[in-house]
């Protein structure tokens, strides 16, 4: 079963900080996800990559396959960030579904 | 353009009651989940279906059985609700495996 650790937990910035969270994972996998959960609301998927980086808006994900290791980096932030963000990942072998993180609570203060 | 739609949203059982989660998706996707969120954990797969007319377990399936009614729908059961079943489910749907997964809103169900 692979193994998914986040960090930071829990992660308070100012506006317009550029924020980094990082993702950890056991076994080799197919995709990794981040997700964004807004308080009481529903899970919103922001990237889905396998190799490289990917750019959306203000979003930029990173992920490093050698080393098993992914990161959301998210630039010129705003209170509109402020959000659970999760990374999920999928694996190469038979089993479906996703493996998750739990999270990381980011608040961004204006 | 509804995406996955879950109800009920809110739910309060007394222990030993059975209900079932509705869940629905709009965009002809093969593969169906339910997922349940507690804290201080990750999400944790209940069941899937790859594909329409399959069903098969994940990582905590005891207390739950699930339906995959037709390509869009996938309901989940209690059969006898427990206070460990108290958590927030989540259903999701993609086309297939490594794919870009939708999540529903999620249903609060409160077992006391």
């Amino acid at each position: 079963k692979n193994e998914v650790e986040q960090s930071p937990q829990n992660l308070t910035a100012q506006e317009g900080e550029f924020i980094t969270i990082n993702c950890s994972y056991s076994v080799g996998i197919s995709a990794l996800h981040w997700l964004q959960q807004h308080p009481g609301g529903g899970i919103v998927s922001l990237f889905m990559l396998s190799s490289g980086k990917k750019k959306h808006g203000r979003l930029i994900a990173t992920i490093n396959i050698q080393e098993k290791h992914s990161s959301l980096h998210i630039t010129a932030s705003h209170p509109r960030d402020s959000a659970v963000y999760i990374c999920a990942v999928g694996s190469g072998g038979g089993a479906d579904g996703l493996t998750f993180g739990k999270g990381t609570h980011l608040i961004i203060q204006p | 353009n509804a995406g996955v739609t879950q109800t009920p949203k809110f739910q309060v059982l007394k222990t030993g009651q059975s209900m079932t989660l509705q869940c629905a998706q709009d965009m002809n996707h093969n593969s169906m989940y339910w997922y349940r969120q507690d804290p201080g954990m990750g999400l944790r797969l209940i069941y899937y279906s790859a594909s329409e007319g399959t069903t098969d377990k994940g990582e905590v399936p005891n207390g739950y059985n699930v339906s995959r009614l037709n390509k869009r729908e996938f309901s989940l059961r209690l059969e006898s609700a427990a206070p460990s079943q108290t958590s927030v489910y989540f259903c999701a749907s993609t086309w297939g495996r490594n794919t870009e997964a939708f999540f529903g809103q999620g249903t609060r169900l409160t077992v006391v």
